[in-house]
């Protein structure tokens, strides 16, 4: 069974960061390109960011880019996302979520809310 | 970036309604086109992807169709479960987009 567990959220001050982990089972995960995704409160879905397979290949919504890094260990079957000078429109939960059949995301973690509040 | 413009931004229905969707991309995507399903407090669900190919264990009463800019996604006979909300995505682009979303809501 597919399995995509995020950990990392919480309250954080505008300025500060935060990591993002995202643990993956069931799939051979190496070999699939990995995706955030976020959903601020009462809003839409918003792509992130995503990884290649094997790590070298990265991409960024331009409202993240420059402060965000995304990041994966195979070894662990991890992927991650490092959030920095966090802002507070960057509130948001914060999903985990891999390429299926023609590039859908097809398993999504539960989400982990990330909170950007003096 | 594709921008992706989901029409309307709700409707309410009955339960027995068919119910249309209609996502249109700013530029051609071919058929690379997904729909997803979400409940709130839940992780949104895939529904269709390749624009007409329904996901494994995915009621047959939902379907896709289109190609190139302008998609369709129909509910032939709306079911109590079906109350969510739906966004489209295109997966043509390294960038991922998704529409802003059409609620559907309980007449």
């Amino acid at each position: 069974e597919v399995q995509l567990v995020e950990s990392g959220g919480g309250l954080v001050q505008p300025g500060g960061s935060l990591r993002l982990s995202c643990a993956a089972s069931g799939f051979t995960f190496s070999t699939y390109w990995m995706h955030w995704v976020r959903q601020a409160p009462g809003k839409g879905l918003v792509w992130v960011s995503r990884i290649n397979s094997d790590g070298t290949g990265t991409n960024y919504a331009d409202s993240v880019k420059g402060r965000f890094t995304i990041s994966r260990d195979n070894a662990k079957n991890t992927v991650y996302l490092q959030m920095n000078s966090l802002r507070v429109e960057d509130t948001a939960v914060y999903y985990c979520t891999k390429d299926g059949p023609k590039w859908s995301f097809d398993y999504w973690g539960q989400g982990t809310l990330v909170t950007v509040s003096s | 970036d594709i921008q992706m413009t989901q029409s309307p931004s709700s409707l309410s229905a009955s339960v027995g309604d068919r119910v249309t969707i209609t996502c249109r991309a700013s530029q051609s995507i071919s058929s690379y086109l997904n729909w997803y399903q979400q409940k709130p407090g839940k992780a949104p669900k895939l529904l269709i992807y390749d624009a007409s190919s329904l996901q494994s264990g995915v009621p047959s009463r939902f379907s896709g169709s289109g190609s190139g800019t302008d998609f369709t996604l129909n509910i032939s006979s709306l079911q109590p479960e079906d109350f969510a909300t739906y966004y489209c995505q295109q997966s043509h682009s390294t960038l991922r987009t998704f529409g802003q979303g059409t609620k559907v809501e309980v007449k």
